[in-house]
């Protein structure tokens, strides 16, 4: 069965930091991998996406992620993090079936501290 | 820009009584779906609809219903709503490239 894991349910860093969100998966065949965040009271929105090519993926808001096939994962990372980055991030992959349907992880909290 | 609207924002009610959440978007896409989000367990995915009056059931598609008569609507209805359905919903919309967009959620508590 497809699934993503985010180990972390929260994940402290002070501003100005690099900061690390993880995410393993586990799915048949090559995933489509996606980053999503969520600010309180607002809607998921996307940050970026791993289909094909290169495996270090740039975003929104500085973000990026790398794919790393050996180990399953899809990191999200960020070489400075900003007190504004304080949100919900969701790592998701796309089914095989019903294509379109994307299976999330269960979330990170991030809070970055001034 | 795609642009998913959800209504209402916030709802309060009580079991049994029958509720519908619309969802709207303006660029005509094809697939939309709804999701439940739920504390550590994250979204999971309720219906769907790949197009006008073809739907199907998600992940966790219990105590829920839709409908898609036209291509920018797709509502949501509990005929019967219970405690276990208070959750935060949005709707998605598939746009291209495989992203999705969402709608700004909707808040249901259910007494």
């Amino acid at each position: 069965a497809q699934s993503v894991a985010q180990p972390e349910d929260q994940v402290n860093v002070a501003e100005g930091n690099p900061l690390t969100v993880k995410c393993t998966y586990s799915v048949s065949g090559n995933p489509y991998l996606f980053w999503y965040v969520q600010y309180p009271n607002r809607g998921l929105q996307f940050l970026l996406k791993y289909i094909t090519g290169d495996n270090l993926v740039k975003g929104s808001y500085g973000f990026e992620a790398e794919f790393n096939k050996s180990q399953t994962s899809f990191h999200l990372k960020k070489p400075s993090a900003l007190v504004s980055d304080s949100a919900l991030y969701f790592c998701a992959v796309r089914a095989l079936y019903n294509t379109d349907k994307l299976i999330f992880g269960t979330g990170t909290r991030l809070q970055v501290f001034p | 820009e795609a642009q998913v609207t959800q209504n209402p924002r916030y709802l309060i009610t009580v079991t049994g009584k029958k509720l519908t959440v619309t969802c709207s978007q303006n660029m005509n896409h094809e697939y939309m779906s709804w999701y439940r989000q739920d504390p550590g367990l994250g979204l999971r995915q309720i219906y769907y609809s790949m197009n006008v009056e073809v739907t199907d059931k998600g992940d966790v598609p219990e105590g829920y219903k839709v409908s898609r008569k036209e291509k920018r609507n797709f509502p949501l209805i509990l005929e019967s709503p219970s405690p276990n359905q208070t959750s935060l919903y949005f709707c998605a919309i598939q746009g291209g490239l495989y992203e999705q967009y969402f709608g700004p959620g909707t808040r249901l508590t259910v007494t």
